[in-house]
This record gives structure tokens, sequence and C-alpha cells, in this order.
């Protein structure tokens, strides 16, 4: 067990739909990370949250939108979905801001599924 | 883009020393490399990290040349529970990039 929570475990929903994904870090860590697995992608990083900033942007699509509030837990939203957004995603924390040594503690994934 | 390069794919057989390499294409110079490794369906988890020479925890050591365009895990006397996905990364930019991974399959 890592310390990172990510609720909910699975998801089913149709195109078109928005949904909110959820993410509690470890306690202490400051970071927030997301990122989207599919089969053909593999691991995509999405964006990182520092402290409630937003801190690196990867390959994060404008239908998506991402927070971290003051206690530190962050959602990440996803909307007008389509078929090709089914896919696990996971939320990961760590102590600092992204440092070369800050290590990345990962939550056991929400599993969208788009119908 | 992935800035490493690693092998697809890799067979062992339980009880025996796994050695995967990873390239680290332009590495900078503040970076460190990171292994991680991930099993079907959850987050990758840490394994390993270092910037150079050798580094030795209780499941892995890494190995790291001078010049540090490489690194090598290796996992000393694999079991069945060791098959998993195992990436390389350079830790220390903006966004972190995990590549494809190497898949290593440990068979009885």
């Amino acid at each position: 067990d890592s310390g990172v929570t990510q609720t909910p475990k699975h998801l089913i929903t149709a195109t078109g739909q928005r949904v909110t994904l959820r993410c509690s870090p470890r306690s202490g860590d400051l970071s927030v990370y997301w990122y989207q697995q599919s089969l053909d992608q593999g691991l995509q990083f999405l964006i990182q949250y520092y402290n409630g900033e937003e801190r690196a942007k990867g390959n994060i699509l404008e239908r998506f939108s991402a927070q971290q509030f003051p206690d530190l837990h962050s959602e990440l939203n996803l909307s007008s979905l389509e078929l090709g957004d089914s896919a696990l995603y996971f939320c990961a924390s760590s102590v600092g801001i992204g440092g070369p040594t800050d290590t990345q503690y990962f939550g056991p994934g929400t599993r969208l599924t788009v119908l | 883009l992935a800035k490493t390069t690693q092998p697809i794919s890799m067979d062992s057989y339980e009880g025996q020393e796994v050695n995967i390499t990873c390239s680290h294409n332009n590495i900078a110079t503040n970076d460190y490399i990171t292994w991680y490794q991930q099993f079907p369906s959850q987050g990758p988890r840490f394994i390993i990290q270092g910037y150079k020479t050798k580094v030795t925890n209780e499941v892995a050591s890494l190995f790291i040349p001078a010049d540090r365009k490489s690194s090598t895990l290796s996992l000393p006397r694999v079991s069945l529970s060791d098959t998993a996905v195992y990436y390389c990364l350079n830790t220390g930019g903006f966004k972190t990039i995990f590549g494809a991974g190497t898949r290593l399959f440990v068979k009885a």
C-alpha cells in the first residue's frame, strides 16, 4: 500500500458524459501527478500540481482539467468523453516539487470504461 | 518521445539473476536514473535510483557507468512474482516520461 488513495476504483459511463476522479496523496506529500495508461499508449503523464499550483503539463487534452485543493487532494475532470478515453488513470504523489530524487508513489488507479 | 530505450521483453527462470539494460539518450547533468516496477492493473512502484556508479537496496542493484549513457538494473534470484514491466527513467525534468518498459516474464 503506497498511501495514495484513488476513488472510484471503477467507473463505467457513456460517450459525451463527464466524470470526476479523485486522489488523496500520502500524508505530507505536496505534489500530485496524474497519468493515463491505455493499451496502445502506455503510461502518459498528464499534469502535476504542487501545493495547489499547476507545476507541469503533459499530454492532457483540453477536455480534461484538474485541480489541487487546499487540503492537497486532487481531482481530474474528464468531459465530453470518447471511447478512446477508456483507460486506467493513476494518481501519484511526492514530497517535493518534482526534483531529480523526488520519488513518486502511485495509487491503485481508476479504471474508466466509456461505452 | 521517451528519453530512454530498453528491450521490449525478456524471459528468465526462477532463481536466475536478471539484468535489464537501459540507454539514457540525452540525459541531463542534473538528472537521476530511476527504475519503477509495474504489475498488471497496478500503479508503478519505485525500485531504485542512482546518479553514478553502483547503488544497492534490498530488492535490486543499479549499475551506472561513468558516462551515464546507460544503466543496468540487476534483480538477483528472481521469482515468479517478479514478472512485471520495468521502466527506466531520467528523472529531473518538469515532465515525467515513461517509455514502453521491459516486460519481464519469469518461468518456473
